[in-house]
Formats: C-alpha cells, structure tokens, sequence
C-alpha cells in the first residue's frame, strides 16, 4: 500500500524567506509524485510532478521540489516566500496503476508579512 | 474552459435520505474520481472510473455508488445518509494516454459541501 507523510501540520515563514514544506512517501513500484495546493473554499490546484527525469521540478508560481529516492521524500521549496502563498499544500502519490491519489494530510503554510 | 464542474455547491441532506452529487468534465478526459475531504485527513478516494462503463472501488466506497454511462459525467450517489458522510466531496479527472504534458494531471472540481443531520 502507498502512504505519504506531511510531518508538519503549519509552516511559518516570513515573506521573502525561503519557504520548504515536507513530504516523505512509501510505494511499491516507481512513484508518481506530485504537490497540489488548495485555497479557503476552493478546489485543489496543481503545483508540480515528478513521474521521471531530472530530480528538481519546477512548478507553477516559482514553486520547485527536489525528488530523492534514497530519502523517500519530495519536498517543495520556493526561494522567496510571498504573503499570497498562505495556502494548504498536499503532497500525494500514486504507483502507477490505475486508481487514485494518495495525498498527505496537508500542511497550511503562512507567511507573515 | 469549463473543467471539472460539480453541482450542487452546498447542501443539507436529512439522516436517511439519498442524493445525487453531479460531476461533469469537457477535458474528454477518460479517468474520472471521487474524493472526500474530511478536517485534518487530507483527500481519501471514494470511486474511480477509468472510463465510460467501467468504474472501481476506492479506500471509502461503503455507503455510495457511482455510474459512468458517458465519459463527460460522472454521479455519485449517496444512499440512506449518515451522519459520517458529512464532508466535503470533490471530483477529479486526468488524462492517461500516451502522451501530453499534462498526463496524469488530476484536474480538480470546487466541491460540493454536504452536511448530513
């Protein structure tokens, strides 16, 4: 079975810092990976994926995330964090096969002005 | 561009009654899915079709069922409400052919918030 870990339910940042948000996954085969954002009463948003390929991604909204298979994690990084950005962010993964996602619990990212 | 569509938006649902949420996607995507998002759980996947006339079953499916008779809709039927069902559901649909930047993209809908008392 696929599981994917947040460990961090808030991420505080100051705007302009560096901003990372945590993800560790487990799966059977080749992970397809990918981190989704969701604003107040609205639907998720795609951000970026790895399914293969170089191990940074970039995404939209100068979002990137670095794959590592030996650490099992795909983290999501922005170099300079904007107010606009205080968001609830899911990390999720899938093997490949045909069903769904499995996504994290989230992480609400605030970013202090 | 329309997307993923889900109606209604909002919606109060009597403990024992059942309901129709409806989805519908102009992407012509073939995948089509059902989540529910429950405070503090992330997104768990209820259904799952992998295209017209064929659907599956996801982690939560007990207490729903769904249909796929076109690949544009995609119902979810909630029958004898529970209070459990209380969440907010969100459909989802992605493109798996053999090529595209945006395979494998789960295209998300606004969600329908229901409140079953």
């Amino acid at each position: 079975a696929q599981s994917v870990a947040q460990p961090e339910d808030q991420v505080n940042v100051a705007e302009g810092n560096p901003l990372t948000v945590k993800c560790t996954y487990s799966v059977s085969g080749n992970p397809y990976l990918f981190w989704y954002v969701q604003y107040p009463n609205r639907g998720l948003q795609f951000l970026l994926k790895y399914i293969t390929g170089d191990n940074l991604v970039k995404g939209s909204y100068g979002f990137e995330a670095e794959f590592n298979k030996s650490q099992t994690s795909f983290h999501l990084k922005k170099p300079s964090a904007l107010v606009s950005d205080s968001a609830l962010y899911f990390c999720a993964v899938r093997d490949g096969g045909a069903d769904g996602l499995t996504f994290g619990k989230g992480t609400h990212l605030i970013i202090q002005p | 561009n329309a997307g993923v569509t889900q109606t209604p938006k909002f919606h109060i649902l009597k403990i024992g009654q059942s309901m129709t949420l409806q989805c519908t996607q102009d992407m012509n995507h073939n995948y089509m899915y059902w989540y529910r998002q429950d405070p503090g759980m992330g997104l768990k996947l209820i259904y799952y079709s992998v295209g017209a006339g064929i659907t599956d079953k996801g982690e939560v499916p007990n207490g729903y069922n769904v249909s796929r008779s076109t690949t544009e809709d995609f119902p979810l039927r909630l029958e004898l409400a529970a209070p459990s069902q209380t969440s907010v559901y969100f459909c989802a649909s992605s493109y798996t052919g053999l090529a595209g930047g945006n395979k494998n993209i789960q295209y998300f809908g606004a969600g329908t918030r229901l409140s079953v008392l």
